[in-house]
């Protein structure tokens, strides 16, 4: 079974501009969640997605957004980047239907560097 | 809110015994889980305790107390391939994850 794999796997961007990040989660998984991680922050919640709908979110400002579409793919949306916004992006995949017996399966990140 | 606390680097020798504990404040507390993450690769699952006690998987045990809201993850016969970085992460309200910063932890020849 293929790995959740995610693009792009690096990306700069300015100060402003925005970007999408993608995840395609393992075969039969439903549950998407996304993490920042950024050094000494560990990984930090950022959302989870089932069946096309947000069912958890952390506490991060609206400018971090995302979707799920229909064949379980995901999307993490950032407007207006900040340099603070530079880390890793980890997305994990799960079956779904309970996260707290679920076993989360990551994906490699997408490193985002913001000037 | 929630806060885990773990110790943010351990060094021990070749062969040693470690243990990484992982005290946490949670409301709604479901489980505790670890999760290794080498440099420059994705987190991976080690283990889940839901209930209080020791849950072995080869060379890693991990232990949960509910009471002491208190875990550790127990790593036997270290090698040089489990120099990483170790997550505990609480699970609570059902579906909701917590990750702690981590440990980075040095084994030594």
């Amino acid at each position: 079974k293929a790995g959740v794999t995610q693009t792009p796997r690096y990306l700069i961007k300015t100060r402003g501009q925005q970007v999408t990040l993608s995840c395609s989660p393992i075969s039969g998984h439903r549950s998407v969640s996304w993490y920042q991680q950024t050094p000494g922050q560990g990984l930090q919640f950022l959302f989870e997605y089932f069946s096309e709908t947000q069912r958890n979110k952390g506490n991060f400002p609206g400018r971090f957004s995302g979707r799920q579409f229909s064949n379980s793919r995901s999307e993490m949306n950032v407007s207006t980047l900040e340099l603070g916004d530079s880390a890793l992006y980890l997305c994990a995949s799960s079956p779904g239907q309970a996260l707290s017996t679920d076993t989360q399966y990551f994906g490699p990140g997408t490193r985002l560097t913001v000037l | 809110g929630q806060s885990l606390e773990q110790p943010s680097e351990v060094t021990a020798v070749e062969g040693a015994i470690v243990q990484i504990n992982c005290t946490y404040q949670t409301s709604g507390f479901y489980g505790l889980s670890w999760y290794q993450q080498h440099d420059g690769g994705a987190p991976t699952f080690l283990s889940y305790n839901a209930l209080d006690g020791l849950e072995e998987t080869g060379r890693f045990s991990s232990f949960l107390s509910r009471s002491d809201s208190y875990g550790y993850l127990l790593l036997q016969e270290l090698q040089m391939k489990d120099s990483a970085s170790y997550f505990c992460a609480v699970i609570y309200n059902f579906n909701k994850f917590y990750f702690g910063s981590g440990t980075k932890l040095n084994v030594k020849p």
